[in-house]
């Protein structure tokens, strides 16, 4: 199965900085490559896929990158609401798998 | 408006069953694939079934195969999970989700708010 590895595990920004969050792959899963946003209580959120289309409805402040085994979610200017987790998935091969997510929490 | 409403979750004993439900509301149910992801708790997320639109063709993790069967009612917009033979490692909220286009198994675009399976005696 493919095996996704996101880093950092815990990334601490202030209000208005950009964070930047890595998905590796272990094999390539093309463009294949989704990123979603959970907040403490809720249901996941679709932010990205095809690694850099933004789903309906996401602010431009959300940004995806990458192809193949490595991906980058970019949030250019942190927002008190965007404090969460977040994970990536591949869509590329069965079975589908989830990274392990990243925290973003308050510097 | 699209919807999706997850419930049947309940506290179960080893080895028993569960039926988990999810009815959807406001796009064209049998056009899309669905599928239950579920979240063991404070841990991350973990794909389980999906079935295509008309429910014909149907995919499990390998770890449920044989114990868990996705199916569909395009009739009722209404899919299901039937999870038999259950242990403690299927502790989890499960979710249902749309996938976001016709193509069977993409990005899950829509979920549910996520119903909770407890295994345990």
């Amino acid at each position: 199965e493919v095996v996704l590895t996101q880093s950092p595990a815990t990334l601490s920004v202030s209000l208005g900085e950009r964070a930047i969050l890595s998905c590796r792959a272990s094999q390539s899963v093309s463009s294949n490559l989704a990123w979603y946003q959970q907040r403490p209580g809720q249901s996941p959120r679709l932010l990205i896929y095809d690694a850099s289309t933004r789903a309906t409805g996401i602010p431009a402040r959300f940004s995806g990158s990458g192809s193949a085994t490595e991906f980058t979610l970019t949030i250019s200017s942190l927002q008190s609401e965007d404090f969460a987790v977040y994970f990536c998935q591949q869509y590329n091969r069965w079975p589908r798998t989830f990274g392990q997510g990243t925290k973003v929490d308050l510097k | 408006e699209v919807k999706v409403l997850d419930s049947g979750g309940d506290l179960v004993r080893p080895g028993g069953s569960l039926r988990l439900s999810c009815v959807v509301s406001g796009f064209t149910f049998s056009s899309y694939a669905m599928s239950w992801v579920r979240q063991a708790p404070g841990r991350g997320l973990e794909w389980v079934a999906t079935a295509g639109g008309s429910g014909a063709a149907t995919y499990y993790r390998d770890s449920v195969k044989g114990r868990f069967t996705i199916s569909r009612d395009n009739s009722k917009n209404t899919v299901y999970l039937q999870m038999n033979s259950l242990g403690p490692e299927d502790t989890a909220v499960y979710y249902c989700a749309k996938t976001r286009g016709a193509v069977v198994g993409t990005s899950f675009d829509y979920w549910g708010q996520g119903t909770l399976v407890t295994v345990s005696s």
